[in-house]
């Protein structure tokens, strides 16, 4: 069964609105989390790697004050997407891992569909 | 800096007929290497993962292996329900990578009944 949700699968919004995506490990506990973003018919690119209790790390040309990062507890990382505009429209996958880095593999939540109008 | 290439970009295979998906990687350093399947709509679903040249997995119609340069995916005899983005990704032995995974393009693969 499924080991990370992610919520909601779907979400419109305006221009201009802030949207929060939410994910979570299930029946364990992930200090580390990651953020994908997909276009379509492409692979997925690393957002960010979202670290519980500190600040998220954030690869190159990824705007940290567009998309906020809050990984609050050990089952909960939100991604948010302030400001939303029709170029963030994609699909963001989430990921975590059951144990110990470079052990076990990532799970990937089944992804939210932004689409900004 | 870490690149994965994967070939072909997409495969129409007729039911039952096999073939094999490549995955080209150049990484400092490999940790692991992984294959995910994605269907349309969803989130990569783990399927193998490979530490070492020369070691093989299997999964029902599916066997990945891996060399030092390049990984594959066989699918024997594929069925409809196969259909699917492969994708692989490798993970660098540095310890500053954490689990951070890179990516390559995948292969769209539609078997056809």
């Amino acid at each position: 069964g499924a080991v990370v949700s992610q919520h909601p699968s779907r979400v419109i919004c305006k221009s201009g609105t802030s949207v929060k995506i939410e994910c979570r490990s299930l029946d364990f506990q992930a200090t580390t989390m990651f953020w994908y973003r997909q276009f379509p018919k492409k692979s997925l690119m690393l957002m960010a790697t979202s670290n519980e209790g500190s600040k998220a790390t954030y690869e190159q040309g990824v705007e940290k004050d567009k998309f906020l990062i809050n990984h609050a507890s050990l089952t909960l990382s939100t991604l948010t997407v302030t400001s939303a505009h029709p170029e963030d429209s994609s699909f963001y996958i989430c990921s975590a891992s059951r144990g110990s880095p470079g052990v076990s593999p990532l799970h990937f939540g089944n992804g939210t569909r932004l689409t900004v109008t | 800096e870490d690149q994965v290439t994967q070939s072909p970009e997409a495969l129409r295979l007729q039911e039952g007929e096999s073939s094999s998906l490549n995955c080209s990687y150049t990484v400092s350093g490999l940790r692991g290497l992984f294959w995910y399947r994605q269907d349309p709509g969803k989130g990569p679903e783990f399927l193998f993962t490979l530490y070492s040249a020369g070691e093989e997995k299997e999964k029902e119609r599916l066997k990945a292996t891996l060399t030092k340069k390049e990984s594959f995916l066989h699918i024997t005899a594929p069925k409809p329900e196969d259909s699917a983005t492969y994708l692989c990704a490798v993970q660098a032995n540095k310890q500053a990578a954490g689990n951070k995974l890179t990516f390559g393009g995948g292969t769209r693969v539609l078997v056809k009944p």
